[in-house]
């Protein structure tokens, strides 16, 4: 089965500008999350959607960052406006329904740098 | 929020050689897993540790949850230039998320 999928894998982007990431999750899967690594940060959870509701947002920054899952396939996280301190590598994790983290599968994320 | 402390960031040992990478945390987690990363690649599960003073082991990889179930660790026998890379500690925090510690960067020369 395909995997988790994300892209772009990377990103340039000057301070300001507007980038979407997306995800696809494996087929089938309800459960979808977003962490990010920020530089010399530890991987850090920032929401989780079970199919196209959003369950925990908690770990979400700030206003600026805007994520969606519309008919409950793939996802998208927005960065309007994005920010210096932004920059850092996004993964998009699924699971099954029941699983949680012990059918956790990660993508191999999207680099963003923002310049 | 829990925090996951592991140690140490960086190993760098001789092929042949054993090791040992801690992960520790003054909470308690209901379960703990580990992962390896590769470079551009995302975190992939290596065990999950659900019981305290559990020990799973994955061929020369042993890891061990606490008996309080507020750490864990990771022992590799005879260390391969295979096993280099990123090796990541997470606490399973609620149902759903994780808790991740900075990880150890682990290098065996050969």
């Amino acid at each position: 089965e395909a995997g988790v999928t994300q892209f772009p894998s990377h990103s340039v982007i000057e301070k300001g500008q507007t980038v979407t990431l997306r995800c696809d999750p494996i087929s089938g899967h309800d459960n979808l999350y977003w962490y990010r690594r920020v530089m010399g940060k530890e991987i850090k959870f920032l929401l989780h959607f079970v199919k196209e509701s959003k369950q925990d947002e908690s770990g979400m920054p700030n206003n600026r960052f805007l994520a969606e899952r519309t008919g409950g396939t793939y996802s998208t996280l927005k960065v309007q406006p994005a920010e210096l301190e932004d920059s850092g590598v996004y993964f998009c994790a699924s699971s099954q329904a029941g699983t949680g983290p012990l059918g956790y599968t990660f993508g191999s994320g999207t680099r963003l740098t923002v310049v | 929020t829990q925090l996951l402390e592991q140690s140490p960031q960086f190993l760098s040992i001789q092929e042949g050689e054993n090791l040992t990478v801690y992960c520790n945390s003054s909470s308690v987690f209901s379960s703990l897993q580990w992962y390896r990363q590769e470079p551009g690649e995302g975190p992939v599960l290596l065990v999950t540790v659900v019981t305290g003073g559990e020990v799973k082991k994955l061929k020369r990889l042993t890891f061990q949850f606490g008996d309080a179930r507020k750490d864990s660790s990771l022992h590799i026998t005879a260390a391969q230039p295979g096993d280099t890379g990123l090796y990541l500690c997470a606490g399973v925090q609620g149902a759903q998320k994780l808790v991740f510690g900075q990880g150890t960067r682990l290098t065996i020369n050969p």
